[in-house]
């Protein structure tokens, strides 16, 4: 069975630090991953999508992946408060038909 | 205009009733979703629509039962209610190709009494 592994937390950073949230999968077919951010009693909503090894940047999120060792991760610099979320990990497969696997999400608490 | 909306956003109801929800999406997406969020936010997919045809099922009671009568709008109809139903049941769209990139609506919270 596919799995996304995330370490529920609560993770708590100060204002002004980074971030480091951490995923494993166990389907080495996986081709497409996925973060998706999650306000307290609202929708999930795409932050970030990785599809071949290495870093991708966009403003203060860098999304890492690693195809060898199954690890995929989000790195969020200069934290503020408003970026306490539930930060949900998903990969998707190569087959047509698959829908997006998420992860049980990690808990984020930026403090002031 | 609100992307995927989803009818009603709350419910509470007994157990053995039958619910509906409904989802309309106005983006032109082909693929539809209902994707079950529990108490502990474990994002779980349920079912999958392409341009109305059927494409995911997951293990799914059949008590549940999607429909979509055109691929703006998949609903979903739940018979005899159990306390195990009671979850926020969201409704997600993506676009041709891009069926990782969901557009998720505001989700609807079933409580079973």
């Amino acid at each position: 069975q596919k799995e996304v592994e995330q370490n529920s937390g609560p993770l708590s950073v100060p204002e002004g630090a980074i971030a480091s949230l951490n995923c494993t999968y166990s389907d080495r077919g996986s081709q497409s991953f996925f973060w998706y951010r999650q306000y307290s009693g609202k929708s999930p909503e795409l932050i970030m999508s990785i599809y071949s090894n290495g870093d991708k940047e966009d403003g203060r999120f860098t999304a890492q992946l690693n195809k060898a060792s199954q690890y995929v991760s989000l790195l969020i610099r200069d934290s503020q408060p408003s970026d306490s979320a539930t930060y949900l990990c998903a990969m998707s497969g190569n087959q047509a038909g698959t829908a997006l696997i998420f992860g049980k999400g990690t808990t984020l608490s930026v403090s002031s | 205009d609100t992307a995927v909306s989803q009818t009603p956003k709350y419910l509470v109801t007994q157990m053995g009733n039958d619910k509906s929800i409904k989802c309309e999406q106005n983006l032109g997406h082909d693929t539809m979703y209902w994707y079950k969020q529990d108490s502990k936010k474990f994002l779980k997919i349920m079912f999958s629509y392409n341009n109305k045809e059927l494409i995911i099922n997951e293990t799914v009671p059949n008590r549940f039962s999607p429909k979509s009568p055109d691929k703006a709008h998949l609903n979903l109809h739940i018979n005899s209610l159990e306390l195990g139903d009671s979850a926020v049941y969201f409704c997600a769209s993506s676009p041709q190709g891009a069926t990782g990139e969901l557009f998720f609506g505001e989700g609807s919270r079933l409580t079973v009494l």
